[in-house]
C-alpha cells in the first residue's frame, strides 16, 4: 500500500520557538494533503487541506499565521508551528492522497512538546 | 452538524472473543462510511468502507453494515487476535466539496492471550 512519512517522529521545543514538521508520499504522488492534530484520548481534528501548488485551506478556529502549511510538490508537504507556546503540544498527524481523496494514506504522526 | 460517536473504550477482550465496537453518526445526507485502525506506532490504515446504505465493508475478518434506518456502522469480528489490539476509528465522508473525514475519538482494543 502506499507509504507515508513524517518527520521528527517527536519533537521538544522551548516556548517561542519555530517548529517544521515533514510530510512525505514516498511511493506516490500526493494531489492533496491534511493535517490533522489529535489531543490524548479524542479524535483527529482536521486543521488544514492543501493541494501541491496552492495555498492551503484551513479549517475554522485554525489559525493561518500560526500554523503554516507549504506544499511545494507532490510528493512533500510541511507544516510550520511559529512561535510555538505549551498549548500548542499535540500529536499532528499528516495524511496524503491522489485523486480520490476519500482513500487518504495516513503518517504515523509527530509527537509536539512545548516546554 | 456532521458527528461520529464512538463507544468509549478501552475494549478489552481474551483472544477468540467476539468483537462489536459501536458507531453512529450524524449527518446530512448520505455520507461515505469508514473504519481505520491505528497499530501502535504505526499511521492510521484504511480497514473498511461502505459508501451507500446496506452496504457491507469486510476486510481481514472485520465486517460492518451501513445502516441507514439506525445511523449506525458496527464494526464486528467473530475472533479476535492479539494481533487485532489496536486503535479504531470510525469516520464519515461526504463528496462534493465538502471533501473531509470527520472522525470518532477512537476505541482502543486490546486482545489477550
Amino acid at each position: 500500500g502506499a507509504v507515508v512519512s513524517q518527520h521528527p517522529s517527536w519533537v521538544i521545543c522551548k516556548s517561542g520557538t519555530s517548529v517544521k514538521i515533514e510530510c512525505r508520499s514516498l511511493d506516490f504522488q500526493a494531489t492533496t494533503m491534511f493535517w490533522y492534530r489529535q489531543f490524548p484520548k479524542q479524535s483527529l481534528m482536521l486543521m488544514a487541506t492543501s493541494n501541491e501548488g496552492s495555498k492551503a485551506t484551513y479549517e475554522q478556529g485554525v489559525e493561518k499565521d500560526k500554523f503554516l502549511i507549504n506544499h511545494a510538490s507532490l510528493t512533500l508537504s510541511t507544516l510550520t508551528v511559529t512561535s510555538a507556546h505549551p498549548e500548542d503540544s499535540s500529536f499532528y498527524i499528516c495524511s496524503a492522497s491522489g485523486q480520490a481523496t476519500y482513500e487518504q494514506y495516513f503518517g504515523p504522526g509527530t509527537r509536539l512538546t512545548v516546554t | 452538524g456532521n458527528s461520529v460517536t464512538q463507544m468509549e473504550g478501552p475494549v478489552t477482550l481474551s483472544e477468540e472473543a467476539f468483537l462489536t465496537i459501536n458507531c453512529t453518526y450524524t449527518a446530512t445526507g448520505y455520507p461515505s462510511l469508514f473504519w481505520y485502525v491505528q497499530y501502535p506506532g504505526e499511521g492510521l490504515q484504511l480497514l473498511l468502507k461502505a459508501t451507500k446504505a446496506d452496504d457491507k465493508g469486510s476486510n481481514k475478518g472485520f465486517e460492518a453494515t451501513y445502516r441507514k434506518e439506525t445511523t449506525s456502522f458496527h464494526l464486528e469480528k467473530g475472533s479476535v487476535q492479539v494481533s487485532d489490539s489496536a486503535v479504531y476509528f470510525c469516520a464519515l465522508w461526504f463528496s462534493g466539496g465538502y471533501n473531509k473525514l470527520i472522525f470518532g475519538a477512537g476505541t482502543r482494543l486490546a486482545v489477550h492471550p
